[in-house]
């Protein structure tokens, strides 16, 4: 049963251009969430999707970036017109369910770096 | 509100010793806790979760954790460290009914032989 799938592993892109981060979940979970993590930081929680519905975007900058997850084929998180300062680990979960007490299980996360 | 804190930015065990790993959490209600173990260049994985019952919570490659309500800390330990679990460990809190799970700061473990 594979695991949390997340493309591409490292992401390189200039200042302006946009990055597309792609998430495909455990098999089974429809429960999506996207965290950025900074260099010897913890995760900070960005959005939270189920199929085709963004539940919660609290965490997310209101501007440049956006995600959705269709109902069919990954997640996908965009940034537009990149900046030094999206340079960031990116990981995406997915949970079997929606309630707190759900684990939520990683990818293996995109490296972006913004030249 | 809810937040978590993790009050050592490393820890060093000697190979064989017990190890313990500290986490405190704020939140306004009753909280789920739960611990992951990074590894370098890689995503999180769950070792352990506190839901409600036993506070002593037994999880992957033989940690535990104490729910501990009056001190609200959730510390993370194994009785006998191996070199193969250094690592960096974070410690995530959710409040029930929250999408949002927040994380520390994360503490990075070295054992040595």
């Amino acid at each position: 049963n594979a695991g949390v799938m997340q493309n591409p592993r490292h992401l390189v892109r200039r200042r302006g251009q946009e990055a597309r981060l792609r998430c495909s979940p455990m098999k089974g979970h429809s429960h999506v969430y996207w965290y950025r993590q900074l260099p010897e930081e913890g995760l900070k929680f960005m959005v939270y999707l189920q199929k085709e519905n963004i539940i919660d975007e609290s965490g997310m900058p209101k501007e440049r970036f956006s995600a959705e997850f269709p109902k069919e084929g990954p997640s996908i998180l965009r940034i537009q017109q990149v900046v030094r300062g999206d340079s960031a680990a990116y990981f995406c979960a997915s949970s079997l369910g929606q309630g707190s007490s759900y684990e939520q299980y990683f990818g293996p996360g995109t490296r972006l770096t913004v030249t | 509100a809810q937040s978590v804190a993790q009050p050592e930015d490393q820890v060093n065990v000697a190979e064989g010793n017990p190890l313990t790993v500290k986490c405190t959490y704020s939140v306004s209600g009753n909280p789920y806790l739960f611990w992951y173990v990074q590894y370098p260049n890689r995503g999180l994985q769950f070792l352990l979760k506190y839901i409600t019952g036993d506070n002593l919570v037994k999880g992957s490659y033989g940690f535990e954790a104490e729910f501990n309500k009056s001190q609200t800390s959730f510390h993370l330990k194994k009785p006998s460290a191996l070199v193969s679990d250094s690592a960096l460990y974070f410690c995530a809190v959710r409040d029930r009914g929250n999408n949002d799970m927040r994380f520390g700061a994360g503490t990075r473990l070295t054992v040595k032989p």
